[in-house]
């Protein structure tokens, strides 16, 4: 069956600008989880969605939020870019909550560079 | 105090030796642990998961956990070429964390043939 798809896979923006990437989840899965991911911080925990609710949050500020659709589809938004966010935004599906199979599907990332 | 640490390497050993990856966690009520895998430039994969004390085997892999020194460490044996990836630990956080799935940063595995 399909995997986690993820668009867009790169974009660049400039500082001050926002972006929106979107996240397809395995087919049956509830749950999407995002991450960001950065050589200096390893993968951080941004947000977990299940059945259009937001369970589960990170300690990111409130640039940084999302959304999940009726089809289980997700999207993430970060509005008014800086220059550290440029990173690998991952996204992975469960069926449950992530947090609590901890099987979670990757997706192959978005990475988004700031300048 | 990061809530997962791992020694992020690089670990290099030798082709058919064993290799030892650990792992710490901070949340004493944390319940489950998990390890993946993740290729240079690809995304982690779920190679085990361990709920209990002592150890679980999988293979080439066996996964320990001590509850009471708050360590999970991941074994390797016979490691080859193709096991040279970054091994993330993954905790589900407990009730202060809401359960969230935690990650270490990665240790990176050399495996020299």
């Amino acid at each position: 069956k399909a995997g986690v798809t993820q668009t867009p896979r790169y974009l660049i923006k400039t500082r001050g600008q926002q972006v929106t990437l979107s996240c397809s989840p395995i087919s049956g899965h509830r749950s999407v989880s995002w991450y960001q991911q950065t050589p200096g911080q390893g993968l951080q925990f941004l947000f977990e969605y299940f059945s259009e609710t937001q369970r589960n949050k990170g300690n990111f500020p409130g640039r940084f939020s999302g959304r999940q659709f009726s089809n289980s589809r997700s999207e993430m938004n970060v509005s008014t870019l800086e220059l550290g966010d440029s990173a690998l935004y991952l996204c992975a599906s469960s069926f449950g909550l992530g947090g609590n199979t901890g099987e979670l599907f990757f997706g192959e990332g978005s990475r988004l560079t700031v300048l | 105090q990061k809530e997962v640490e791992q020694n992020s390497g690089p670990l290099s050993v030798p082709e058919g030796a064993i290799a030892s990856l650990n792992c710490t966690y901070s949340d004493r009520v944390s319940q489950s642990f998990f390890w993946y895998r993740q290729y240079s430039g690809k995304s982690p994969e779920l190679i085990m998961s361990i709920y209990s004390n002592g150890d679980k085997e999988d293979g080439r892999f066996t996964a320990q956990l001590n509850k009471a020194s708050q360590y999970v460490s991941l074994l390797i044996r016979d490691s080859q070429p193709s096991d040279s990836a970054t091994y993330l630990c993954a905790v589900n956080g407990g009730m202060d964390s809401s359960y969230k799935l935690i990650f270490g940063s990665g240790t990176r595995l050399l495996v020299r043939p």
